[in-house]
């Protein structure tokens, strides 16, 4: 039972390149979740997805979109990479039977030059 | 815009001490409020929550208390230990969502031996 895994763990894009970061859970969970971790700005939701097919805006959606491949997988992509998101991503997810606690993977250290 | 405020930013304490983090929220859909730890390098991970109608939770040596009508919560560590040393973050489920999750800014304890 790995959890919540994410790919890649660090990476690093020119200005406008684009990348897709993914993220998978073996927990059968329903949601899963996008965040965005800067210095002294804690969590930010940037996508969430309460199930297979639906995907939903959090706090700071711009400049990304997310794509709930099945009930496992859960990617986001930036099509055209700016320096303000350079910025450590997480993945989450969360299940029925856990009480609205959200698992987190161990994250992806994106800078942009 | 920030709809928790956690402080203090950061907290030094020595080994055995109380250490004492701070919440205040404006709005949210349902009162409960977890705490999570995340460690450098790793993922937050759920630490404690509190749940509707209990004003306060006991977990070893974590404590949350809850006072509804000033909008704020606060996690203690007693006896605080090196191991302890990690960053914690607050939260709220959001005003518009159960499932979607507001966090404070987090707080850097360090324990010193």
């Amino acid at each position: 039972n790995a959890g919540v895994t994410q790919t890649p763990k660090f990476q690093v894009l020119k200005t406008g390149q684009s990348m897709t970061l993914q993220c998978a859970q073996d927990m059968n969970h329903n949601s899963m979740y996008w965040y965005r971790q800067d210095p002294g700005m804690g969590l930010r939701l940037i996508y969430y997805s309460a199930s297979e097919g639906t995907t939903d805006k959090g706090e700071v959606p711009n400049g990304y979109n997310v794509s709930r491949l099945n009930k496992r997988e859960f990617s986001l992509r930036l099509e055209s990479a700016a320096p303000s998101q350079t910025s450590v991503y997480f993945c989450a997810s969360r299940g029925m039977s856990s009480y609205n606690e959200q698992f987190f993977g161990p994250g992806t250290r994106l800078t942009v030059l | 815009q920030q709809q928790v405020k956690q402080s203090p930013q950061s907290l030094i304490v020595q080994k055995g001490g109380i250490s004492i983090i701070n919440c205040a929220y404006e709005n949210t859909a349902f009162d409960y409020f977890p705490w999570y730890q995340q460690f450098p390098g790793k993922g937050p991970a759920l630490l404690i929550a509190i749940r509707p109608d209990v004003s306060e939770k006991k977990e070893g040596r974590f404590t949350i208390s809850f006072n509804k009508s000033a909008k704020q919560f606060s996690l203690h560590i007693m006896d605080s230990q090196p191991g302890d040393s990690a960053t914690y973050f607050c939260a709220a489920p959001r005003p518009d969502s159960w499932g979607k999750l507001q966090f404070g800014a987090g707080t850097q304890v360090v324990v010193t031996p």
